[in-house]
């Protein structure tokens, strides 16, 4: 059975530092994604991972993904207080049906 | 192109009671899948699809009957709701052949059942 665990799962931070949320799965996959979700609204895709190795950036976000390792990284520079929401990882637990086995999130609060 | 969207927003229900929830997409996507949502648990799956007339069981089932009677509808039933059931409720659709495999999701639907 596919295990996603995310850390840590509650974030506060000051606007301006750089912090890592990690997500570790217990079997193999090649496919992991990132999503954000604001209070009360639906999770918006951030990163979608395809490759060990594989490196996304979209401003002061940055996700990486080591399949060898199990782990993936969710990087945050000079973080913003428009950066705080809950972020999840989810991963592809293979076979034809794409199915998504998700983190528990984490919770991000950037005070200014 | 309105993307996924659910049906209702927002409902309470007593216990015992029965409603049914619709998820509608219109990308022409083949797979369709409903999750829950609770605090602190992340989303977990319930039931997919796989096509038009497909249904298969997630993790989480009990208590849920689902239909995929046209493409663009999967309709999640709760026959007889229990406390236990109340939570947000997501749908997500994926296009099959699509290499980055990505599921899009509906606003939700937060349920409470008293």
């Amino acid at each position: 059975e596919l295990k996603v665990e995310q850390n840590p799962l509650f974030l506060s931070m000051q606007e301006g530092k750089n912090y890592t949320i990690y997500c570790n799965y217990s079997t193999t996959s090649d496919r992991l994604y990132w999503y954000r979700q604001d209070p009360g609204k639906s999770l918006e895709s951030l990163f979608v991972l395809l490759s060990n190795g594989a490196v996304k950036q979209e401003g002061r976000l940055m996700a990486s993904l080591d399949t060898k390792a199990r782990l993936s990284t969710l990087h945050i520079t000079a973080a913003v207080h428009d950066l705080s929401a809950t972020y999840f990882c989810a991963v592809d637990r293979g076979g034809s049906n794409y199915k998504l086995t998700f983190g528990k999130g984490t919770l991000l609060t950037v005070n200014p | 192109n309105a993307g996924v969207t659910q049906t209702p927003k927002f409902r309470v229900l007593k216990t015992g009671q029965s409603m049914t929830l619709l998820c509608a997409q219109d990308m022409n996507h083949e797979y369709m899948y409903w999750y829950r949502q609770d605090p602190g648990m992340g989303l977990r799956l319930i039931h997919y699809s796989v096509g038009e007339g497909t249904t298969a069981k997630g993790e989480v089932p009990d208590g849920y009957n689902v239909s995929r009677l046209k493409k663009q509808n999967f309709l999640l039933g709760l026959e007889s709701a229990a406390p236990s059931q109340t939570s947000v409720y997501f749908c997500a659709s994926r296009l099959a052949g699509d290499s980055r495999n990505e599921q899009f999701f509906g606003p939700g639907t937060r349920l409470t059942v008293l």
